[in-house]
């Protein structure tokens, strides 16, 4: 298994503004990926963070507004750049072993943005 | 794509009565299936998975029994507490992606 300790775990920030989301693993894994989630939803993925390289983005997510980096196997971070109110939700970061493995998740970071 | 449906909910219960929720699922593969726990304020926690077809996955009187024919992974537990009350995620893994369900909101009242 593995513990995942993600940072800030909730802000109020003003629309226009950039959060950078921090997200540390206690041991290496092959996956880490970022996902949002509105209240009372279900998970969408916003993208996996590759170590050393750019990320791999879902649909309806890009690089501008949301980058990420993941300069090795255990940390990574998500920022939510030029903020509106839109994007006032949870944001969780994942983490897996293998592909095909189970997912283990950080406790969320809840962001209003107003 | 593979896709997983569950059992939107929200489901009220008392304590001590018997719970499923529903979860089926489109794979053209062969996934792992796997239930989360959120509880308020919380990330998902794992509470059971199983890899092959007739797996049986258990956890904190938990269980779910993974069903090829019917392409079926329902939760179920005997005895429900105050303390089960969370929204409670149906996903599947065919290697690569992990997709999830809507999530089933389970209230149990003493």
């Amino acid at each position: 298994s593995a513990v995942i300790s993600q940072k800030p775990s909730r802000d109020i920030c003003q629309r226009g503004t950039s959060l950078t989301i921090q997200c540390q693993v206690d041991s290496q894994v092959t996956m880490m990926f970022w996902y949002r989630q509105q209240p009372g939803q279900s998970l969408t993925l916003i993208a996996t963070a590759n170590q050393g390289s750019e990320a791999t983005y879902e649909s309806g997510f890009v690089i501008d507004k949301f980058p990420i980096s993941r300069p090795n196997l255990t940390f990574s971070t998500l920022t939510v750049s030029n903020m509106s109110p839109e994007d006032s939700s949870i944001y969780l970061c994942s983490a897996r072993g293998w592909a095909g493995t189970e997912a283990f998740f950080g406790q969320g970071t809840r962001l209003t943005v107003v | 794509g593979d896709s997983v449906t569950q059992m939107e909910g929200p489901v009220t219960l008392s304590e001590e009565a018997f719970l499923t929720i529903n979860c089926t699922y489109t794979a053209t593969g062969y996934p792992s299936l796997f239930w989360y726990v959120q509880y308020p304020g919380e990330g998902l926690q794992l509470l059971l998975k199983a890899t092959k077809a007739d797996d049986k996955g258990s956890n904190k009187g938990f269980e779910a029994t993974y069903r090829k024919e019917t392409t079926s992974f329902h939760l179920e537990k005997g005895s429900v507490q105050v303390s089960d009350s969370a929204v409670y995620f149906c996903a599947l893994s065919d290697y690569y992606d992990m997709r999830f369900g809507a999530g089933t909101r389970l209230t149990v009242k003493p």
